[in-house]
């Protein structure tokens, strides 16, 4: 079982580029989210998916695009890069909430400079 | 919207000591988890609470939710070097979303 996978793992952009940071999961959860951290700021929620087809913000979604087209796919598109978006970035998954939560995995991140 | 407050911020301790991490929030949280990240490395998934005043353990850790929902706590006893790491807690925020707190960086000297 791959788990949650995220590509790249780095990536160097100039202020003004764009990309698109990928991330799979065969877990087949509904659950989907994108997480930024940055030191001392602990981990903080860009957007998430409770579906294929739904997708809300976070709490920083300003710079940042989802979607969700399929269960495992939910790709985070960055539309002009910024310096203040260098940050390491983590997806995160997890099955349907019910009133007993299941865990989030996490992939194993993808670390972004933007010079 | 919600928040979910950790102290302290970083821990440095003696091989052999003991450790305690606290969450808080000013509103009742749903479910708390807590998740360990080695340096460099990813969350993990250690544990869920669910009910108030819930206590779980594995092994040298336990963990304790508050009979207000509104608190929760990782103790360690014994730290080994294996321990090093972010500890964050975070609540699932009735289904919404997950919120995690900033996280308590623990560092132990051998």
């Amino acid at each position: 079982n791959a788990g949650v996978t995220q590509t790249p793992k780095f990536q160097v952009l100039k202020t003004g580029q764009s990309m698109t940071l990928q991330c799979a999961q065969d877990m087949n959860h509904e659950y989907m989210s994108w997480y930024r951290q940055d030191p001392g700021m602990g981990l903080r929620l860009i957007h998430y998916s409770v579906g294929a087809g739904i997708t809300d913000q976070g709490e920083v979604p300003n710079g940042y695009n989802v979607s969700r087209s399929t269960t495992e796919d939910f790709p985070l598109r960055l539309l002009s890069a910024a310096p203040s978006q260098t940050s390491v970035y983590f997806c995160a998954s997890s099955t349907q909430w019910t009133p007993k939560v299941s865990p989030l995995h996490f992939g194993n991140g993808t670390r972004l400079t933007v010079t | 919207g919600q928040q979910v407050m950790q102290i302290p911020q970083y821990q440095h301790v003696q091989e052999g000591e003991d450790f305690t991490t606290y969450c808080n929030s000013s509103t009742t949280l749903s479910n708390i988890q807590w998740y360990k990240q080695r340096p460099g490395g990813h969350p993990v998934f250690l544990i869920q609470l669910v009910k108030s005043g819930e206590v779980k353990k594995q092994k040298r850790l336990t963990f304790q939710f508050g009979e207000a929902k509104k608190n929760s706590s990782l103790h360690i006893t014994a730290t080994q070097t294996t321990d090093v790491g972010t500890y964050f807690c975070a609540d699932d925020n009735y289904g919404q979303n997950f919120v995690f707190g900033p996280g308590t960086r623990l560092s132990v000297l051998p």
